[in-house]
């Protein structure tokens, strides 16, 4: 299965800045995905980010909070933007292998905003 | 909308205790059932799934058949080891593009 480097693992921020998470993976993949973790609660889709496209937003999340780069079949970022204390949970992100339907996670950027 | 609701923990179990971790979903169409665990410090891997109805998922001694009647896909091992203790995600997907995850369910073992 693909394999993903996530970056930071863990970082904590001071409110009102902006931290950037970089997801890397080994071999090309259409889809990726951001999670987003909240303390206690399940994982919930912010964007589905597709090569070459604008990423595509769930309810609830919008782009200038959490602008999504996906420069090419194997990178994507998320920037957490004006960062207030709710914004601490972790992130993750997904991709969908394009050879079946199995889906390979990060593990995880723990944010934390003070 | 979908939705899955999956038990509470933390979970301590002694070594090779049985373990069960309820898992109920709700979903408009016929959603594929997964289970995905996170070992300390790594990310969630797929550890099990299932695709339709009386469907037996299964790997690493792990178990789970969908139930439609029950709207069940509970996560079952028969012997569970100290290397088992993670964190145990069940999951829906009916598009097989967005998941619906449970809260997560913490498993200790211990020897």
């Amino acid at each position: 299965s693909a394999v993903i480097s996530q970056k930071p693992s863990r970082d904590i921020c001071q409110r009102g800045t902006s931290l950037t998470i970089q997801c890397q993976v080994d071999s090309q993949v259409t889809m990726m995905f951001w999670y987003r973790q909240q303390p206690g609660q399940s994982l919930t889709l912010i964007a589905t980010a597709n090569q070459g496209s604008e990423a595509t937003y769930e309810s609830g999340f919008v782009i200038d909070k959490f602008p999504i780069s996906r420069p090419n079949l194997t990178f994507s970022t998320l920037t957490v933007s004006n960062m207030s204390p709710e914004d601490s949970s972790i992130y993750l992100c997904s991709v969908k292998r394009d050879s079946g339907d199995g889906y390979t996670f990060g593990s995880g950027t723990r944010l934390t905003v003070v | 909308g979908d939705s899955v609701t999956q038990m509470e923990g933390p979970v301590t179990l002694s070594e090779e205790a049985f373990l069960t971790i309820n898992c109920t979903y709700t979903a408009t169409g016929y959603p594929s059932l997964f289970w995905y665990v996170q070992y300390p410090g790594e990310g969630l891997q797929l550890l099990l799934k299932a695709t339709k109805a009386d469907d037996k998922g299964s790997n690493k001694g792990f178990e789970a058949t969908y139930r439609k009647e029950t709207t069940s896909f509970h996560l079952e091992k028969g012997s569970v080891q100290v290397s088992d203790s993670a964190v145990y995600f069940c999951a829906l997907s009916e598009s097989g593009n967005q998941f619906y995850f449970g809260t997560g369910t913490s498993l200790t073992v211990i020897p």
